[in-house]
């Protein structure tokens, strides 16, 4: 069964950065977009970033454009977002979902949570 | 401020039928499908709608969405307690080239 599994989470300081793991397994993962999804604490979902399944295409939310940077490697059935400069406001929990185009974000993990304070 | 506009809540009693707005413009709704998300407390969001209307395997049929213009609804009949839940609307939005989601309503089975 498809299953995503995010790591990297953890309480940092504000200005610092963090690297977000998403490891995928079962499906075949360079044939999908991936996409990070993140979710403030008691606040709706708020799309982050996109990427294609070759890594050739990829899309950010204005909030994070120019500190954060998604990536993949096929190879490793592993998705990533290094997360640069980071913000009280980047604070949420952060889950990584199979973006399945029109098809919608058909698979999630259980999130990991991202703690931005001093 | 979400791009796509939600009610903040809901509710209905067991039995009961309800529907969800989402309201969005001809950049996202307009010229994109939405998908629907249902996150209940605790949990990961799960897909409930995908295309507008079509429901993933295990999704019951008493569960719907439609679409017209820039608007869309999700609909619930016969309400059950499990129902009690978050649900978001999203769509991909081309000016903005970036998925957006509605702010999300809280359904509530009183």
């Amino acid at each position: 069964q498809v299953q995503l599994v995010e790591s990297g989470g953890g309480l940092v300081k504000p200005g610092g950065s963090l690297r977000l793991s998403c490891a995928a397994s079962g499906f075949t993962f360079s044939d999908y977009y991936m996409t990070w999804i993140r979710q403030a604490p008691g606040k709706g979902l708020e799309w982050v970033s996109y990427i294609s399944s070759s890594g050739s295409t990829i899309y950010y939310a204005d909030s994070v454009k120019g500190r954060f940077t998604i990536s993949r490697d096929n190879a490793k059935n592993s998705l990533y977002l290094q997360m640069n400069s980071l913000r009280a406001e980047d604070t949420a929990v952060y889950y990584c979902a199979r973006d399945g185009g029109s098809l919608g974000f058909d698979h999630w993990g259980q999130g990991t949570l991202v703690t931005v304070s001093s | 401020q979400s791009v796509l506009t939600q009610p903040p809540s809901a509710s209905g009693t067991p039995g009961q039928r309800v529907t969800i707005s989402c309201s969005g413009s001809s950049s996202n709704i307009g010229s994109n499908t939405v998908n629907w998300y249902q996150q209940l407390p605790g949990t990961a969001p799960k897909l409930l709608i995908y295309s507008d209307y079509q429901r993933p395997s295990g999704v019951p049929d008493r569960i719907s969405g439609s679409k017209s213009g820039n608007s869309a609804s999700l609909a619930i009949s016969g309400l059950q307690s499990e129902d009690e839940a978050d649900y978001y609307c999203a769509a991909w939005d081309d000016s903005l080239n970036g998925q957006v989601f509605g702010g999300g309503t809280k359904l509530t089975v009183l």
